[in-house]
């Protein structure tokens, strides 16, 4: 059974570019949410998709946008970036109840 | 608004000695509780978790307890070892909610000294 993986483990970009961001599910769970940790803080929630269908947004601007795909892999998309979008970006999944998180994308924005 | 707030952002602690990170929070919604742990470009590992119609959890080494009416918990490690040396987060969550999304705090460092 493999945990959750995320790719690419850094990524550099330049303001105003846009960024994807992936995730493969830890196997049998049907539920992804992605996780913004800034410098210095805790995890803050963005968004969450269960079987395909976001059913969860964290106070997160709509240029963060996702997809859950059939084998319930993930991507996070980012337009517009723009400098303070720098940080640890997580996903995690789950089946019912239970996080197991992947060790994240870290993402510098210049 | 910092629902979830842990506000020793470090703690230092011979190893053999108790460990005792802090956690409050100000959603009186929630009702689950989780303690991760992150080592260094590693995403946060599960630790333990207690429900709010318990006061205490404990597995091996890690004890949770939670005081409702102070809307504080605490993660209690005894007895610590170096290995213990990692970020630790504080998570709440409304269990049955639309997302279960967890709210988290902003983390205690913690070094155990050999």
């Amino acid at each position: 059974e493999t945990g959750v993986t995320q790719s690419p483990t850094h990524l550099i970009k330049t303001r105003g570019q846009q960024v994807t961001l992936r995730c493969s599910s830890q196997s049998g769970h049907n539920t992804v949410s992605w996780y913004q940790q800034a410098l210095g803080q805790g995890p803050q929630f963005i968004f969450q998709y269960y079987r395909e269908e976001e059913n969860g947004r964290g106070n997160f601007p709509p240029r963060f946008s996702g997809l859950q795909f059939p084998n319930y892999s993930s991507e996070l998309n980012v337009n517009a970036l723009e400098l303070d979008d720098s940080a640890l970006y997580l996903c995690a999944s789950s089946l019912n109840y239970g996080y197991t998180f992947g060790s994240g994308t870290r993402l510098t924005v210049v | 608004d910092q629902q979830v707030k842990q506000n020793s952002p470090s703690l230092s602690v011979q190893e053999g000695r108790i460990s005792i990170l802090n956690c409050d929070y100000t959603n009186s919604m929630f009702d689950y509780f989780l303690w991760y742990k992150k080592y260094p470009a590693e995403g946060p590992t599960f630790l333990i978790s207690i429900s709010s119609i318990k006061d205490k959890n404990e597995d091996g080494r890690f004890t949770v307890f939670l005081n409702k009416s102070a809307k504080h918990l605490s993660l209690h490690i005894v007895p610590s070892q170096p290995g213990d040396s990692a970020v630790y987060f504080c998570a709440a969550s409304v269990a049955g909610g639309a997302t279960n999304k967890l709210i988290f705090g902003t983390g205690t460092l913690l070094a155990v000294q050999p």
